[in-house]
């Protein structure tokens, strides 16, 4: 299975701020997801980001308040700009895990984001 | 309607119980079933994939109906370290994406 380092952990956040998460894969992938997860709620895609174009983003998702970089096949960003308490929520990147079979995932450890 | 809806539960049961999930799908087009594990404050895990002639893995079972557009996971002879939320899990067909139900909480107490 691919093995997901994703950082920070967690982090405590003033409102008005933005805060990147970094999300680093141990072999290359095409296609990168990033989840929400919100206090007992299901995980809500935001956004998957591929090399070399620019991120799909969901339905409810913008491209303005949750810039996504991906440069390149082990590594992406997700930033979460000009936060606010709505914000918080556990962030999580996701790739297929081929070793599992079609269509699994392997996620992140997540990144847990409280916002002030 | 959700496209994947799930009884949140709690679910509490003592050690040695069988329990049963249930979760129900929208879309009859939906190919790919799974259910995934999620301890408190960790990522979900896949726990098992279900296949259309069902499949079991120890105590767990998984069985699909897609008659009924249902999937099921029992788990037989609980253990404490069962306690977990299960997520049930659909990929549409073509869709590399899946959606995910809110997740089922079991408890499994001494």
């Amino acid at each position: 299975s691919a093995v997901i380092s994703q950082k920070p952990s967690r982090d405590i956040c003033q409102r008005g701020t933005s805060l990147t998460i970094q999300c680093q894969v141990d072999s290359q992938v095409t296609m990168m997801f990033w989840y929400r997860q919100q206090p007992g709620q299901s995980l809500t895609l935001i956004a998957t980001a591929n090399q070399g174009s620019e991120a799909t983003y969901e339905s409810g998702f913008v491209i303005d308040k949750f810039p996504i970089s991906r440069p390149n096949l082990t590594f992406s960003t997700l930033t979460v700009s000009n936060m606010s308490p709505e914000d918080s929520s556990i962030y999580l990147c996701s790739v297929h895990d081929r070793g599992a079979g079609a269509n699994v995932l392997t996620f992140g450890a997540g990144s847990r984001l409280t916002v002030l | 309607r959700k496209e994947v809806e799930q009884d949140p539960g709690p679910f509490n049961v003592p050690e040695g119980a069988t329990v049963a999930f249930n979760c129900t799908y929208s879309n009859s087009a939906s190919q790919s079933f799974f259910w995934y594990r999620q301890d408190c404050r960790k990522e979900p895990k896949l726990l098992m994939s279900v296949y259309s002639s069902g499949n079991e893995d120890g105590r767990f079972t998984a069985q699909l109906n897609r008659a009924s557009q249902y999937i099921s996971l029992l788990i037989r002879d609980s253990k404490l370290s069962d306690s977990a939320t299960y997520l049930c899990v659909v990929n549409r067909q073509g869709s590399y994406i899946p959606t995910f139900g809110r997740g089922t909480s079991l408890i499994v107490h001494p």
